[in-house]
């Protein structure tokens, strides 16, 4: 069964510092890999997606991932982290059926940025 | 283009009675689904339409119903309140094709007292 694990359920970085966010996913078949971001009192946003193309994804606000089929991985990076990228971060899976190709969700990593 | 809308935004309902979430995109995707988010935890699926007419039940429908009469609208139906379904619920859709990106709407809180 195809599903994902975030590691961190908080992240705390300083303005300016590298965020890492990570995540491991479990698939019996090259899998389809999504990062969305929550801000709070908001709908989901997509940053990035991985659809078995270049290995490393570049997404929105100067986020990245790279997928790494021998550590199952699919970590999210950034450089230099602003307050405004504080938000929850969810790993998702696209589970490929006959019907709706649906994605599974991680349990999320709150992210917050200090000054 | 609006995109995703929900209503409402927030809602307080007692055990046992009945509403419905209502979901409206106009991006003419074909694809919808419905989610809910408890804390901590991540979206899971109640219920999904491929096209007009056409729906099927996602991770954790029990107690809910949804019907797709228009490509646009796909509410969402809670007969019987209970507290178990105080959460965020989340509409969402999907154009046809390979890229599988799903747009949200803001979400409705709704609460069971």
């Amino acid at each position: 069964a195809q599903s994902v694990t975030q590691l961190d359920s908080h992240v705390s970085v300083s303005e300016g510092t590298p965020v890492l966010l990570r995540c491991n996913y479990s698939s019996s078949y090259s899998p389809s890999l999504f990062w969305y971001v929550q801000h709070p009192n908001k709908g989901l946003q997509l940053l990035l997606k991985y659809t078995s193309a270049a290995t490393l994804v570049k997404g929105i606000n100067g986020f990245e991932a790279e997928f790494k089929k021998s550590e199952t991985s699919f970590h999210l990076t950034k450089p230099s982290a602003h307050m405004s990228d504080a938000a929850e971060y969810f790993c998702v899976v696209l589970i490929l059926t006959g019907g709706g190709n649906k994605l599974t969700f991680g349990t999320g990593t709150q992210l917050k940025v200090e000054l | 283009n609006a995109g995703v809308t929900q209503t409402p935004k927030f809602r307080i309902l007692k055990i046992g009675q009945s509403m419905t979430l209502q979901c409206t995109q106009d991006m003419n995707h074909n694809y919808m689904y419905w989610y809910r988010q408890d804390p901590g935890m991540g979206l899971k699926l109640i219920y999904y339409s491929v096209g007009a007419g056409i729906t099927d039940k996602g991770e954790v429908p029990n107690g809910y119903n949804v019907s797709r009469s228009t490509t646009e609208d796909f509410p969402l139906r809670l007969e019987l309140a209970a507290p178990s379904q105080t959460s965020v619920y989340f509409c969402a859709s999907r154009a046809s094709g390979v890229s599988y990106e799903q747009y949200f709407g803001p979400g409705t809180r709704l609460t069971v007292t």
